[in-house]
């Protein structure tokens, strides 16, 4: 099993450039999570997706950021336009079954820089 | 909204001795409980994890604990080897939900 697959590995952009992240999860598992780790505010759940279905997006920060989970195989985290303060380490994680209990599998990250 | 706490921040301790994080969780509906290792530049990998309905998990040299009436729980790892050394988070979830909140992560470090 690959695991949870995230590109780019490394991003650098200018402020008020678009960022779009990408994510592909564990073949068969139903839930995807989308979290944001920085030093101030630790690791943060963003948005969370069950079969494909954006479920609960009350993290998202602001509308600037928008995600999506076209199909069961691919979901992208965008932000436009990026500020600094969005430099972060953003972890896509994967899940079997929705639901308290079910263990979550993360992504090696992407890291983002804003300038 | 769930709260987690976590401490130390930082650890510092000798190779063999034992090392114990604890954690504090505000909700009391809160009923899963997964400890999580993260090595720089990877993701958390999830190492152990309890419910509410156990007191206390081995998994060889790491063991897991849980007062549910304290609202704290516990990583204990023995032996430590210098492979140990990474950032641990604890997180907590409630019985409705999905979501996993983490406590800020303790960075320990193992020493030869």
């Amino acid at each position: 099993d690959a695991g949870v697959i995230q590109s780019p590995r490394h991003e650098v952009t200018e402020m008020g450039q678009e960022v779009t992240l990408r994510c592909k999860p564990i073949s068969g598992h139903n839930s995807l999570f989308w979290y944001r780790q920085t030093m101030m505010r630790g690791l943060e759940l963003l948005i969370y997706f069950n079969n494909n279905v954006p479920i609960d997006d009350s993290g998202m920060p602001e509308d600037r950021f928008s995600a999506k989970m076209p199909n069961a195989s691919f979901s992208t985290l965008k932000i436009q336009p990026s500020e600094p303060r969005d430099s972060a380490v953003y972890f896509c994680a994967s899940s079997p079954l929705a639901g308290v209990g079910e263990t979550q599998y993360f992504g090696p990250g992407t890291r983002l820089l804003v300038l | 909204g769930e709260n987690v706490e976590q401490h130390p921040s930082t650890l510092s301790v000798q190779e063999g001795d034992s090392a114990v994080i604890k954690c504090t969780y505000s909700d009391s509906a809160s009923n899963y409980f997964p400890w999580y290792k993260q090595e720089l530049g990877k993701g958390p990998q999830l190492i152990i994890d309890i419910r509410s309905n156990v007191g206390e998990k081995k998994d060889q040299r790491i063991a897991v604990t849980l007062n549910k009436t304290a609202k704290h729980f516990s990583l204990h790892i023995t032996e430590t080897q210098p492979e140990d050394s990474a950032v641990y988070f604890c997180a907590a979830s409630v019985d409705s939900g999905y979501a996993l909140n983490f406590g800020k992560g303790t960075s320990l470090l193992v020493t030869p």
